[in-house]
């Protein structure tokens, strides 16, 4: 059973741009979160979707943004980069939401975003 | 709100012995769940153990265990006869029960474990 697949692994971008991450869960799981990683801030929760809804929004500008496909593959954008959106960001995917049994997160790799 | 707290920015152990790694946390919520991740070089957060709050049991999985301590608001790891694929970053993560989801991890900053040869 293949795990949590973030695509691209690496990316550069120069400020002002915008990005698009992407995310495809494990086959089944129907909720994607998103997390930042930072050295500063460490990891920090941006949004979960599940069925194509957002369930939950952390507290981040809203140059992030993402979606939920039909398929339960998510995408989140970032626009109008800045050199501090710099970090690695994380995709989780569980069954479900809630904290009952086999909820548990199975996180990707992360993708590694730097803005110069 | 709720906050994690992780003391030990970093820690090393030789191999074959047992390590303690510290959390605390702060919240007012009665029912909630608390959590370990390991995040080794390849970057993949992949959970160590988890907590139920109601729970007295500390829960263990082979040779990590956990002495939680809801009084007093904390969550150690205990990781024996540690081996070398243990070095890894390890997370302390709070999530409350009510409304909560995976979706909405807090956590720690991370403690830094080496284990050595």
């Amino acid at each position: 059973k293949a795990g949590v697949t973030q695509t691209p692994r690496y990316l550069i971008k120069t400020r002002g741009q915008q990005v698009t991450l992407s995310c495809s869960p494990i086959s089944g799981h129907r909720s994607v979160s998103w997390y930042q990683q930072t050295p500063g801030q460490g990891l920090q929760f941006l949004f979960e979707y599940f069925s194509e809804t957002q369930r939950n929004k952390g507290n981040f500008p809203g140059r992030f943004s993402g979606r939920q496909f039909s398929n339960s593959r998510s995408e989140m954008n970032v626009s109008t980069l800045e050199l501090g959106d710099s970090a690695l960001y994380l995709c989780a995917s569980s069954p479900r939401p809630g904290t009952g049994p086999n909820t548990e997160a199975f996180f990707g790799q992360g993708t590694r975003l730097t803005v110069v | 709100a709720q906050t994690v707290t992780q003391s030990q920015p970093e820690m090393s152990v030789q191999e074959a012995e047992t390590v303690t790694l510290s959390c605390t946390y702060d919240t007012s919520e009665n029912n909630y769940y608390l959590f370990w991740y390991k995040q080794p070089p390849s970057r993949q957060m992949i959970l160590v153990i988890r907590q139920e709050a109601y729970k007295q049991q500390n829960a263990t999985e082979n040779r990590f265990s956990v002495n939680f301590q809801k009084a007093a608001k904390s969550f150690s790891l205990k990781i024996s006869d540690s081996q070398l694929g243990d070095t890894a970053m390890y997370f302390c993560a709070f999530m409350k029960e009510y409304g909560g989801s995976q979706g909405n991890l807090i956590f720690g900053k991370g403690t830094k474990l080496s284990v050595k040869p």
